[in-house]
């Protein structure tokens, strides 16, 4: 299973950008890249998912460059209901999802 | 649709007490799964399931037990509770458990403490 390294928690105020880097340096050739979001209390929610270049949904972007090594979760002027911990996974046949510990972003007023 | 939905929302055993934390879906979705999440960390697959009748083990199965009867429900039980069993406890279901695409849909959690 590839394994995923992400900062443990990040900082932001309202209104910036928020970018949040994933390493997967082992990610193999049919896996895809899956963000989740976590808020206190609730179980986590898909935020977006994609496989190489950009995508983009109305709630974040995700890059991926051409060696796939790394992705970046992008989520565009954050609100403090964006406080909540997002997880970078690596889904490989078969769905068994494997969960790191998350960055948990602050977002502040 | 209701989603994924579990029963109960919190639990308190004591040690050596058995139960069974229930998991229900209504999205026919082939593949259902169990997870725990301990306090400040990510969570770990225990038990999944790829169709009725069909199960098999995750990183952490050891003191748990799964049954997949039907498309709709997973149950998931604890034989003999221990403390290190103390645990949020999430099911989770997707379409298939074929290839990388799938999305995984989350139920709101139990929260079980083992006394």
């Amino acid at each position: 299973l590839a394994k995923t390294t992400q900062p443990i928690s990040m900082d932001s105020y309202e209104g910036q950008e928020v970018n949040i880097t994933c390493s997967h340096n082992n990610i193999a050739t049919n896996d895809y890249i899956t963000w989740y979001q976590q808020f206190p209390s609730q179980g986590p929610r898909f935020i977006i998912q994609g496989y190489k270049t950009k995508v983009t949904n109305e709630v974040a972007s995700l890059f991926i460059p051409a060696d796939r090594k790394s992705s970046t979760l992008s989520l565009p002027r954050v609100s403090l209901s964006d406080t909540a911990v997002y997880y970078c996974l690596v889904n490989n046949a078969g769905n068994m999802l494997t969960f790191g510990g998350g960055t948990r972003l602050m977002v502040k007023p | 649709n209701a989603g994924v939905t579990q029963t109960p929302k919190f639990q308190v055993l004591k040690t050596g007490q058995s139960m069974t934390l229930q998991c229900a879906q209504d999205m026919n979705h082939e593949y259902m799964s169990w997870y725990r999440q301990d306090p400040g960390m990510g969570l770990r697959l225990i038990h999944y399931s790829v169709g009725a009748g069909i199960t098999d083990q995750g990183e952490v199965p050891n003191g748990y037990n799964v049954s997949r009867s039907t498309t709709e429900d997973f149950p998931l039980r604890l034989l003999s509770a221990a403390p290190s069993q103390t645990s949020v406890y999430f099911c989770a279901s997707s379409y298939s458990g074929t290839g990388g695409q799938e999305t995984q849909y989350f139920g709101p959690g139990t929260r079980l403490l083992v006394l």
